[in-house]
């Protein structure tokens, strides 16, 4: 049973341009999301947050989104860079405060182009 | 930032044998340690929680006799596969808490267990 789903396993952008990862998630008792970005051979790092008390919540190049009523999310990057290529992960938390515990969507590969 | 050592990156073993992965948290004191799984193409899933000084507490469906985890201090947590067989193959990684807010968790940079 996949919670948190992102449909898109890569996208593909060029430099300058918008890169939008979107994911969707089916427990309606999550209430925080975050995204986070993987390079190859590291582990995830931090990247954006949201509550679900927001819709949106912009912090430089990168804004997430939030739907409630859609359950869904998205990461808007702009402009993109060849440096955010990556795979991005969301995650979702709730219902249990903030013990830690996140659901992970599989992923999406972005690679921008010069 | 906040700084998760895991160690080995990579591993190779033979189906039988036991294979131990370090987490630790190297600036920080990290009362709870989470252990995440990632088969190909598929997402992290969580399959325990690693709390400082007691038992872990395992995810439905993980075995916790097959996957030993014990957290003896506040900057370490080990991971322990038994009797590892082809099907254990896969990423494991580590996150930790520096306080409170999921902002703060860290991951460690992951181990690639292959089992022949």
């Amino acid at each position: 049973d996949q919670q948190v789903k992102q449909n898109s396993p890569s996208l593909s952008v060029q430099e300058g341009r918008i890169s939008i990862l979107n994911c969707d998630y089916t427990n309606s008792m999550f209430d925080y999301f975050l995204w986070y970005k993987k390079y190859p051979a590291e582990g995830p790092t931090f990247l954006i947050s949201i509550s679900s008390i927001k819709d949106k919540n912009e912090d430089g190049r990168f804004t997430v989104f939030l739907n409630k009523s859609a359950k869904h999310l998205s990461l808007h990057i702009v402009p993109s860079q060849p440096g955010d290529s990556a795979v991005y992960f969301c995650a979702a938390s709730g219902g249990s405060g903030n013990t830690g515990k996140l659901i992970f969507g599989q992923g999406t590969t972005l690679q921008v182009k010069p | 930032g906040a700084v998760v050592s895991q160690h080995p990156s990579r591993v190779i073993c033979k189906s039988g044998t036991s294979v131990k992965i370090e987490c630790r948290s190297l600036d920080f004191q990290a009362t709870t340690m989470f252990w995440y799984r990632q088969f190909p193409k598929q997402s992290l899933m969580l399959m325990a929680t690693s709390n400082e000084g007691s038992k872990a507490t395992y995810e439905q469906g993980v075995e916790k006799d097959k996957f030993l985890i014990n957290h003896a201090s506040l900057t370490l947590s080990t991971l322990t596969v038994t009797s590892a067989h082809p099907e254990d193959s896969s990423f494991y990684i580590c996150s930790a808490g520096a306080g409170g807010r999921l902002e703060k968790l860290f991951f460690g940079s992951g181990t690639q267990l292959s089992v022949l």
